[in-house]
């Protein structure tokens, strides 16, 4: 099957500082990504839809001005955390379909933040 | 809005029983997905469903998605400890250019 690959895999950073985390399809382009934020013992909640070459779109109650998400190549997808706090401390989750096939989604293996 | 509900959040079964774990959704989708999550990990699919009365297996694990009743189960044959996991179904949404709405999970532990 497709691959994503996501970087780092782990961020602990200090308040108030930003962090960029990347997703990338390795072996096929995605012209649509998306990211989901994990809870400690919850579920997955989509925070946004990543789009190549066009804004992205986000979920309600999700700040995008916090939140950014650049959609550089069909095979990078950007999520950067801006002036993060303690509350942004999640497990954050990329996917991507493969172009063409909706019912194929492959997701990343996951980036651990931390905001101390 | 889609929801989409599991049901038992928790389960604890001894090895060699059997279980079935439900999942509901609430508006019409043709793609019903099964995931498993170990602790610290991210997603393992294990089944995509795409029709009405498919069914799948894999090993100890069979899905079957009823679409008329919007009605997945995920049926556990003969538990063993390694089935211990959090599993996810997921439904595609189409009004979020197809991302996936997830159940709240399923905590799986088998136990001797």
């Amino acid at each position: 099957g497709a691959v994503v690959s996501q970087h780092p895999s782990w961020v602990i950073c200090k308040s108030g500082t930003s962090v960029k985390i990347e997703c990338r399809s390795l072996d096929f382009q995605a012209t649509t990504m998306f990211w989901y934020r994990q809870f400690p013992k919850q579920s997955l909640m989509l925070m946004a839809t990543s789009n190549e070459g066009s804004k992205a779109t986000y979920e309600q109650g999700v700040e995008k001005d916090k939140f950014l998400i650049n959609h550089a190549s069909l095979t990078l997808s950007t999520l950067t955390v801006t002036s993060a706090h303690p509350e942004d401390s999640s497990f954050y989750i990329c996917s991507a379909p493969t172009s063409g096939r909706r019912d194929e989604q492959f997701f990343g293996p996951g980036t651990r933040l931390t905001v101390l | 809005e889609l929801k989409v509900e599991q049901n038992p959040l928790f389960l604890s079964m001894q090895e060699g029983k059997n279980y079935t774990i439900y999942c509901n959704y609430s508006t019409t989708s043709d793609r019903l997905y099964w995931y498993r999550q170990d602790p610290g990990k991210s997603l393992e699919s294990l089944f995509v469903l795409l029709s009405n009365g498919a069914v799948k297996q894999e090993g100890r694990l069979m899905a079957s998605l009823d679409t008329k009743a919007r009605l997945s189960t995920l049926h556990i044959t003969a538990a063993v400890h390694d089935l211990s996991a959090t599993y996810f179904c997921a439904v595609l949404n189409s009004n979020s250019g197809y991302a996936l709405n997830f159940g709240k999970g399923t905590s799986l532990l088998v136990t001797p």
